[in-house]
């Protein structure tokens, strides 16, 4: 059964930060892996999507890179900005069913 | 418009009683898909459909049924709530493995509280 762990499970920076959202998965049998924000009482914004046999996938101020060897996926915020003050989930989908499997989340909070 | 729309958005009912949440979607997916959050543990499948002949149970099923009603319509049954199922509610939708993009897209959820 696969596990996802996200670290850390809150986060406060300044404004103007660089930050690395870190994502741990048990089973290396993934389809993908998505990235997902979440704002307070809203539904589910994808970020970033990246297929098995991808290394990282970049949007502009986001880069989230997979490394399924080591079980791992880390997203890369440039430059935060307190409109990036929001809950980030991880997400892998497995290769039979085509569902997602969640993490629990990391809470962001970019101070002005 | 929105691609995905959950109805209602929020809902208050009483332990015992029978509750449906809707999902409709225009995004021409096959693939549909039921999730609750809870606070501090993510998103968990309940149940998903990848078409209006196949429905499969998730993880969570017990306590739940779902209808596809057609290829745009899927919902989900509570028949006695009770009030762990208090939760945040999540449809989500993706196109056929055939069209090169698995990407899940979700609808705006449903609060439900069970009181």
């Amino acid at each position: 059964k696969q596990e996802v762990t996200q670290i850390p499970a809150a986060l406060s920076v300044p404004e103007g930060e660089n930050l690395v959202l870190n994502c741990s998965f048990t089973d290396s049998a993934i389809y993908n892996l998505q990235w997902f924000r979440q704002d307070p009482g809203k539904g589910l914004t994808s970020l970033l999507l990246i297929q098995s046999s991808q290394r990282e996938q970049t949007s502009g101020r986001l880069n989230a890179s997979l490394d399924k060897s080591s079980g791992r996926s880390t997203l890369y915020i440039a430059a935060s900005q307190p409109g990036d003050s929001a809950t980030y989930l991880c997400a892998l989908m497995d290769t039979g069913r085509r569902a997602l499997t969640f993490g629990s989340g990391t809470r962001l909070q970019v101070q002005p | 418009d929105a691609d995905v729309t959950q109805t209602p958005r929020n809902r208050i009912t009483k332990t015992g009683k029978r509750i449906m949440l809707e999902c409709s979607q225009t995004k021409g997916h096959d693939r549909m898909y039921w999730y609750r959050q809870d606070p501090g543990l993510g998103l968990r499948l309940i149940y998903y459909s990848f078409d209006v002949k196949d429905i499969n149970k998730g993880e969570i099923s017990d306590g739940y049924s779902v209808s596809r009603q057609a290829q745009a319509k899927f919902s989900l049954s509570l028949e006695s709530a009770i009030p762990n199922q208090t939760a945040l509610y999540f449809c989500a939708t993706s196109p056929h493995p055939a069209s090169g993009r698995d990407e899940q897209f979700f609808g705006p959820g449903t609060r439900l509280t069970v009181l």
